[in-house]
């Protein structure tokens, strides 16, 4: 089966720009998360979409959106780019577990850096 | 604010002793544990989990430890190979769905 899969891998704007990045689940996977990985603050969760829904939201700006799509592809797309928006953007989808208890299979990432 | 933390950043064991990791949490409604493993220029890869009603979970050379009352999670490692060298992140569950809280990340370096 295929892992995840993030486009691009790497992406250079400048500030004011406004970015889209894409994440493609696992096959059957229904749950698609984004996170946010900068250095010294781990992992900031942004949002999880679950068929075509957001199911929960982290505490970033409004700047920041996301969709899922009926195959469960997801985008997520940041406005207004700040310098501080620089970072490693990763997705995770999972399949339903026991009770909720779901494991999350995370993409390489998309290394976003803002000029 | 920093809902789950790991307060050391790097770690050095030598080959064939125990690592432990560290992971602190504030939050008593977490329900849910788990530890990733993340190598460079890959994204995390699931390691091990562990449901609050639980205080011990073992998988292979990999255990982890809940303590609700002191709300502290640990990972041991036992023993540590070479090929367990990489950074190594806590997460906590809050409520439905999938949104997980993570620390900072511990990086281990195990010593041949």
């Amino acid at each position: 089966k295929a892992g995840v899969t993030q486009t691009p891998r790497y992406l250079i704007k400048t500030r004011g720009q406004q970015v889209t990045l894409s994440c493609s689940p696992i096959s059957g996977h229904r749950s698609v998360s984004w996170y946010q990985q900068t250095p010294g603050q781990g992992l900031q969760f942004l949002f999880e979409y679950f068929s075509e829904t957001q199911r929960n939201k982290g505490n970033f700006p409004g700047r920041f959106s996301g969709r899922q799509f009926s195959n469960s592809r997801s985008e997520m797309n940041v406005s207004t780019l700040e310098l501080g928006d620089s970072a490693l953007y990763l997705c995770a989808s999972s399949v339903p577990g026991l009770a909720g208890r779901d494991t999350q299979y995370f993409g390489p990432g998309t290394r976003l850096t803002v000029l | 604010d920093q809902q789950v933390k790991q307060n050391s950043p790097s770690l050095s064991v030598q080959e064939g002793r125990i690592s432990i990791l560290n992971c602190d949490y504030t939050n008593s409604m977490f329900d849910y544990f788990l530890w990733y493993k993340k190598y460079p220029a890959e994204g995390p890869t699931f390691l091990i989990s562990i449901s609050s009603i639980k205080d011990k979970n073992e998988d292979g050379r990999f255990t982890v430890f809940l303590n609700k009352s002191a709300k502290h999670l640990s990972l041991h490692i036992v023993p540590s190979q070479p090929g367990d060298s990489a950074v190594y992140f806590c997460a906590a569950k809050l409520g439905v769905g999938n949104q997980f809280y993570f620390g900072t990340g511990t990086s281990l370096t195990v010593i041949p």
